[in-house]
């Protein structure tokens, strides 16, 4: 079964600095998908970022971008110039492609916080 | 166009009643999942519904869960006999098809009291 593991539960940076959030992930898969989702206080999920594990180039959305570390099967999000409004719960998702359900395994999450 | 909506937006219950739980997916989508998070706590996986293919029913907790789903339209996710641990956010997410992105709803908080 796949596993995946965000190591910080919360993370606190000033408004415009750059943060790091950490996620490693654990399968025996060569082809598969990583998320990243935002969840602030409405509930709502929110699509961030995606990765294709046979994608060698780091995906990028405006000022997320992800560090795919394919081998140590690791995916850390790079928040850029952080604003207000980055102020959620951030989830890191694993789903492999495969026959039948195409879940999403997540992590148990990241509180970020950005302060004024 | 509309995004995924849930109904109730939060239900409070007494511990041995039944609950049904409502997700309307975005129209053309036919893959559709229901997931649980508990507090504090990242999604748990319990139910896909693909087309008319039978369901993945793999990550339902007991059998005290149960879902159904029409065609491609409208799911409803029944827990019987409730228990305080049933106390958790159930969200319901659509893709157009498999592999694609999960569109989620806002989810409903369940309270078993």
């Amino acid at each position: 079964a796949q596993t995946v593991t965000q190591s910080q539960p919360e993370m606190s940076v000033q408004e415009a600095e750059t943060v790091t959030l950490s996620c490693t992930y654990d399968t025996s898969e060569n082809n598969y998908y990583l998320f990243w989702y935002k969840q602030p206080p409405s509930r709502q999920m929110i699509l961030v970022i995606r990765q294709e594990a046979y994608k060698q180039q780091n995906a990028t959305e405006n000022r997320f971008s992800v560090n795919f570390q394919k081998a140590a099967k690791s995916f850390s999000l790079k928040i850029s110039d952080s604003q207000l409004g980055d102020t959620a719960m951030y989830f890191c998702a694993f789903m492999k492609l495969n026959q039948g359900a195409q879940k999403l395994v997540f992590g148990q999450g990241t509180r970020l916080t950005i302060n004024p | 166009g509309a995004g995924v909506s849930q109904s109730p937006s939060n239900k409070v219950t007494e511990k041995g009643k039944d609950v049904e739980l409502r997700c309307d997916p975005i129209s053309g989508h036919t893959a559709l999942y229901w997931y649980r998070q508990r507090l504090g706590q990242g999604l748990e996986f319990l139910i896909y519904f693909q087309g008319n293919s039978a369901p993945d029913k793999s990550g339902l907790p007991s059998d005290r869960f149960s879902a159904e789903r029409t065609g491609e339209s409208v799911s409803t996710l029944t827990i019987q006999r409730t228990q305080q641990e049933d106390s958790a956010v159930y969200l319901c997410a659509s893709s157009h098809e498999r592999g694609s992105e999960q569109y989620f709803g806002p989810g409903t908080r369940l309270t078993v009291t």
